[in-house]
């Protein structure tokens, strides 16, 4: 079975571009997560999503930060305009509801804004 | 406020040799989850181990082990036999069980490394 799948796994930008992250969960997982993982800040969850609809966005930086889930199998992540401090592994993760819900981590997406 | 304390940031170990990894956690919900999870240096995130806060006995899975002592709010890892794969970033997260809420509160993880 395929896991969670992101693009792209590197991401090169110059400030003030627009960035578009895009994951796409395991097939039948009930939750979406993303997140951003640094070496000052560690793992942070910037927002997740139940059946598509955003539960929690608490973690979600500031405005220049917009995350979507237009169906079960894809959601974006997109910041515009982007900024050096953005600069991060930004990870999707996806879980179901019943059991654990451990949640299943795709291979990140390095963003590198210069 | 729920929080998740990794004291260790950076640990070694004999290869075959048991390791443990600290982590204590703080919450006022009566029932939580406890995760671990494994971060190698190619960065994927993979989940390793779940004690859930009523379970009555410690969770297993192969060569990890939670050593889970509720009343002083830890819930250790323990690897046994270690081999130089282990040798990754680990992390411990919690959430509550009751209620929809799903989010995960992640500590700031322990390096581990396996000496040949």
């Amino acid at each position: 079975d395929a896991g969670v799948i992101q693009s792209p796994r590197h991401e090169v930008t110059e400030m003030g571009q627009e960035v578009t992250l895009r994951c796409k969960p395991i097939s039948g997982h009930d939750y979406l997560f993303w997140y951003r993982q640094t070496m000052m800040r560690g793992l942070e969850l910037l927002i997740y999503f139940n059946n598509n609809v955003p539960i929690d966005d608490s973690g979600m930086p500031e405005d220049r930060f917009s995350a979507k889930m237009p169906n079960a199998s894809f959601s974006t992540l997109k910041i515009q305009p982007s900024e050096p401090r953005d600069s991060a592994v930004y990870f999707c993760a996806s879980s179901l509801l019943a059991g654990y819900n451990e949640q299943f981590f795709g291979p990140g997406t390095r963003l590198t804004v210069l | 406020a729920q929080k998740i304390t990794q004291t260790q940031p950076g640990m070694f170990v004999q290869e075959k040799e048991a390791v443990t990894l600290d982590c204590t956690y703080d919450t006022s919900d009566p029932s939580y989850g406890l995760f671990w999870y494994k971060q190698p240096s190619s960065g994927e995130m993979i989940f390793l181990i779940y004690q859930g806060s009523y379970d009555q006995q410690n969770a297993t899975e192969g060569r990890y082990s939670l050593n889970f002592q509720k009343a002083r709010k830890s819930a250790n890892l323990v690897i046994s036999a270690s081999q130089l794969g282990d040798s990754a970033m680990y992390f411990c997260a919690m959430r509550p069980i009751s209620g929809n809420n799903r989010k995960l509160i992640w500590g700031l993880g322990t390096s581990l490394g396996v000496n040949p």
